[in-house]
């Protein structure tokens, strides 16, 4: 069965400065990857999707990439503000990664 | 519009007893899941609804755990004989369609259950 791993530890980013949180995923490539965002205590909201033949995928400050060749999708967040601080979720289906925890600091 | 709601918001039952947690989905959503997250960990896959078909029931963790979706609409998971390990937050999403469509999943605000 699928597997997606993310970083559990913790991220310590500057803010303004460019965050990049990792997914990698076992067995087969996923038709697509999703992104979300949890805050403590509150359901994760959805924030991106990304489709096994893009490459790249841009709203706003967020970037997502996706490399089938690592087996790996790529989630940034350029100009980090403090209110960027939750943890993000990398899902393919109902599969979903631990998540990375990303502290933005003043 | 109104989102995915979850009742109640916080369960404290004793071990042995039986419970039942509520979703009411998105208007219109024909896909429905049910999670549950244990403290630092991540989403637990539980069950998935899609229209009229038969329910994946692939991720319940024992016959203790059952789940219907009345209507197309409204669901409840219910618990038997509950015990301390089955404390968790049970989150509950719906979207416009299966994950074969590649639809983000909106998610409620959970249920927290306390086992004592």
């Amino acid at each position: 069965s699928q597997k997606i791993e993310q970083n559990s530890e913790a991220l310590n980013i500057q803010e303004g400065k460019t965050a990049t949180l990792t997914c990698n995923y076992t067995n087969y490539s996923p038709a697509y990857l999703q992104w979300y965002r949890q805050d403590p205590g509150r359901g994760p909201v959805f924030l991106l999707l990304i489709r096994e033949n893009e490459k790249e995928k841009r709203k706003e400050r967020l970037k997502v990439t996706f490399d089938t060749t690592l087996k790996q999708s790529l989630f940034h967040i350029t100009a980090s503000q403090p209110a960027d601080s939750a943890t993000y979720l990398c899902a393919s289906g109902f599969t979903f990664g631990k998540g990375t925890h990303l502290i933005i600091q003043p | 519009g109104a989102g995915v709601s979850q009742s109640p918001s916080n369960k404290v039952t004793e071990k042995g007893k039986d419970v039942e947690l509520r979703c009411d989905p998105i208007s219109g959503h024909t896909a429905l899941y049910w999670y549950r997250q244990s403290l630092g960990q991540g989403l637990e896959f539980l069950i998935y609804f899609q229209g009229n078909s038969a329910p994946d029931k692939s991720g319940l963790p024992s016959d203790r755990f059952s789940a219907e979706r009345t209507g197309g609409s409204v669901s409840t998971l219910t618990i038997q004989r509950t015990q301390q390990e089955d404390s968790a937050v049970y989150l509950c999403a719906s979207s416009p369609a299966g994950t074969g469509s590649s639809y983000e999943q909106y998610f409620g605000p959970g249920t927290r259950l306390t086992v004592t």
